[in-house]
């Protein structure tokens, strides 16, 4: 595709409740990443992927979070009950192989945990 | 762990002034940094690439220069205009991206 695209752009869900996220990565791109963000804050790492196995996850905050990236293309964000504090922007990136590469970042979803 | 300080926090600026944003590393085995600009509510786009073998890298009135041994990376804007107020972020690239939290850069008309 022609950019990075993350579905859908606003969540809002109930406490307790699961959630998916997903990022559509540039085609081709190897690497795909997930990020963080809370208002006024700099991006915080999650996981990194290298095709379809994830290279680092040492950033996923708690067993509640998880994500899988099963053909190496398209990845999910998974959130099993949510809390209130997950609420943020989660931001997906890709790159074409790996961190020597340019990253291209997506729009972000908004993440609200009512 | 490689930690990223970005400085200032936030500048107001008149339009045509001249401006520079500084981004500070710990851990110099990187193998690139980015700058990026993000408005609000919006993802990051990328301005800026500069590998590490490399000093500096130059886009319109966008200027970045790097100092790997010193764990240093400024982005000078010229000219400044309304247009160009948004948050600059700092990324440096080991195995992934680590950011600073950011430049909140307002240009008054």
């Amino acid at each position: 595709g022609a950019g990075v695209s993350q579905t859908p752009s606003n969540k809002v869900t109930e406490k307790g409740k699961y959630v998916e996220l997903r990022c559509d990565p540039i085609s081709g791109h190897t690497a795909l990443y997930w990020y963080r963000q809370s208002l006024g804050q700099g991006p915080e790492f999650l996981i990194y992927f290298q095709g379809t196995g994830a290279a680092d996850d040492s950033g996923l905050p708690n067993d509640r979070f998880f994500a899988v990236r099963p053909e190496g293309s398209v990845s999910t964000l998974k959130i099993q009950r949510t809390e209130r504090g997950d609420s943020a922007v989660y931001l997906c990136a890709s790159s074409l192989s790996d961190g020597a590469f340019e990253a291209f970042f997506g729009q972000g979803t908004r993440l609200t945990v009512v | 762990k490689q930690e990223v300080t970005q400085i200032p926090a936030a500048l107001s600026v008149p339009e045509g002034e001249n401006l520079v944003l500084n981004c500070s590393f710990t851990d110099s085995a990187i193998y690139n940094l980015q700058w990026f600009r993000q408005d609000p509510g919006k993802g990051l786009t990328s301005l800026l690439l500069i590998q590490s073998s490399q000093r500096e890298q130059t886009s319109g009135r966008l200027n970045a220069s790097l100092d790997k041994s010193s764990g240093r990376s400024t982005l000078y804007i010229a000219a400044s205009q309304p247009g160009d107020s948004a948050t600059y972020l700092c990324g440096v690239s080991g195995s992934r991206l680590t950011f600073g939290e950011g430049t909140q850069l307002t240009v008054n008309p």
